[in-house]
């Protein structure tokens, strides 16, 4: 069953905590994303990673950060630095062989700072 | 730099009526265009899409034509069911640079039986 995961689905932490969300993919792709949601709005790009042992800040990494040690697994750990944490966090991936290629996405983790 | 503008919601319908929701998109060069759906609490699912001009992508019963003269990629539904009801979310991907998505800021559905 290929496909991308996320966990854990939901995640409390402390202020002043950092906390590692996990994504992993066995769909074989080349291209990892994080996302970031707040309600009512659309995704907002966090990081980027188009190979393993790359990766590229997206328009609002402040606060985050990632690696990309293997193919399948791009970890997002949001530091003590990020101000408003609070949101639904959603992995994607693409193949990365063609530009028209599709991008996949994982269900999310929704996390809340307390 | 690349944006999505969509309708805001919520759109509200009863069962079997017809679905417009509207995208307009600013860019450079080609790109790509996606109709997503996120239904309560789960990640976003590829509705459809479309890589070039006058392309029609089609899903589900739901359709949306690139039209780059009036830079549009409107979502329609001849007929929705209350399992439509969803957040719909349009996006495009330029064809250069770093290939990520831009979004539109979601429209939600509402359909009542």
């Amino acid at each position: 069953d290929g496909g991308i995961t996320q966990s854990p689905k939901y995640l409390f932490r402390k202020e002043g905590q950092n906390v590692t969300l996990s994504c992993e993919q066995n769909l074989n792709h080349d291209a990892m994303y994080w996302y970031r949601q707040d309600p009512g709005q659309g995704l907002r790009l966090i990081y980027y990673s188009q190979i393993v042992n790359d990766f590229q800040k997206g328009d609002i990494a402040e606060g985050y950060s990632v690696s990309r040690e293997k193919k399948e697994s791009f970890p997002l750990t949001v530091t003590s630095a990020q101000k408003n944490p609070t949101a639904f966090y959603l992995c994607a991936s693409r193949a990365g062989t063609n530009l028209r290629d599709t991008q996949y996405f994982g269900p999310g983790t929704r996390l809340t700072v307390l | 730099g690349n944006s999505v503008t969509q309708m805001e919601g919520p759109v509200t319908l009863s069962e079997e009526a017809f679905l417009t929701i509207n995208c307009t998109y600013t860019a450079t060069g080609y790109p790509s265009l996606f109709w997503y759906v996120q239904y309560p609490g789960e990640g976003l699912q590829l509705l459809l899409k479309a890589t070039k001009a006058d392309d029609k992508g089609s899903n589900k019963g739901f359709e949306a034509t690139y039209r780059k003269e009036t830079t549009s990629f409107h979502l329609e539904k001849g007929s929705v069911q209350v399992s439509d009801s969803a957040v719909y979310f349009c996006a495009l991907r330029g064809d250069t640079g770093r290939r990520a998505l831009t979004f539109g800021s979601g429209t939600r559905l509402q359909v009542q039986p």
